[in-house]
C-alpha cells in the first residue's frame, strides 16, 4: 500500500527565512504533486513533477523530485505572510497520464511578521 | 473555462438522512474524482470515473455510498443513512487523459462541507 509522509507537519517561521518541507513516498510513481490549501478552501495546484531530477519554481516556492530516493521537497525562500497555508504533496497512481492521488498529511505553514 | 463546480457548498443533515452532492467538472475533462477530507487530514480518494464508467472504488467507500456519472458529464455522490463519522469535506476533481493543455493536472472544486448532527 502506498504511503505518503510529510514532515514537518507544522512549521512556524519568521518572514524572510528559508525552509524546506519534505515528502517521502513508499512505492515508485511517475507523478508527484504539490497543492496549497487555505483554511476552509479547496486545493490549489502548485506543481506537477514528472521525472527524476525535475525542478519547478514559482515565486518563492521551488519543488524538486528525486524518484530514486522517493523524495520530493518544497523549498520556501524568504517567506512572506501570504505563504501561510497548508501544503500537501500527493503521489499519482493508476494508468495513463492521470489517476487517483494519494495525499500526505499536510504541512501547516505559519509565517510570522 | 469555468472550473470545477460543486453543489451544495454546505449541507447540514440529521443522522440517518440521505444526502446527495453534485459535481460539474471542467467541460472537456473525461475523468472525474471524488475525495473526502476530514479536519486536519489530507484528502482521501473515494472513487473515480472515466466518462460514464466507474473505474475504481476505495475500500473506504461503504455500501451506504454510491456515485454515478450517467452521461459522462456531471456526477452525483449519494450517502444513505448518514452517520456522524460522515462529516467531512467532499471534494470533486477532474482531469483529462488527452494530450492538450495540462494532461497531468487534477483540478479541484470548492468542495461540499457535510455536517451530520
Amino acid at each position: 500500500e502506498l504511503k505518503v509522509e510529510q514532515n514537518p507537519l507544522f512549521l512556524s517561521m519568521q518572514e524572510g527565512k528559508n525552509y524546506t518541507i519534505y515528502c517521502n513516498y513508499s512505492t515508485t510513481s511517475d507523478r508527484l504533486y504539490w497543492y496549497r490549501q487555505d483554511p476552509g478552501k479547496s486545493l490549489e495546484s502548485l506543481f506537477v513533477l514528472l521525472s527524476n531530477g525535475a525542478v519547478k519554481q514559482e515565486g518563492r516556492l521551488m519543488a524538486s523530485l528525486d524518484t530514486k530516493a522517493r523524495l520530493s521537497t518544497l523549498h520556501i525562500t524568504a517567506a512572506v505572510h501570504d505563504l501561510s497555508a497548508t501544503y500537501f504533496c500527493a503521489v499519482g497512481r493508476g494508468s495513463g497520464n492521470t489517476g487517483k492521488l494519494i495525499f500526505g498529511q499536510g504541512t501547516t505553514l505559519q509565517v510570522k511578521p | 473555462d469555468t472550473g470545477v463546480s460543486q453543489d451544495p457548498r454546505h449541507k447540514i443533515t440529521k443522522r440517518g438522512q440521505n444526502v446527495t452532492f453534485r459535481c460539474d467538472p471542467i467541460s472537456e475533462h473525461n475523468r472525474l474524482y471524488w475525495y473526502r477530507q476530514t479536519l486536519g487530514q489530507g484528502p482521501e480518494f473515494l472513487t473515480y470515473f472515466q466518462n460514464e464508467a466507474q473505474l475504481e472504488k476505495s475500500r473506504l467507500l461503504s455500501d451506504r455510498f454510491s456515485a454515478e456519472r450517467p452521461k459522462g458529464s456531471f456526477s452525483t455522490l449519494e450517502i444513505q443513512r448518514t452517520e456522524q463519522g460522515d462529516s467531512a469535506m467532499y471534494l470533486c476533481a477532474s482531469s483529462s487523459t488527452g494530450t492538450s493543455g495540462s494532461p497531468y493536472e487534477q483540478y479541484f472544486g470548492p468542495g461540499t462541507r457535510l455536517t451530520v448532527t
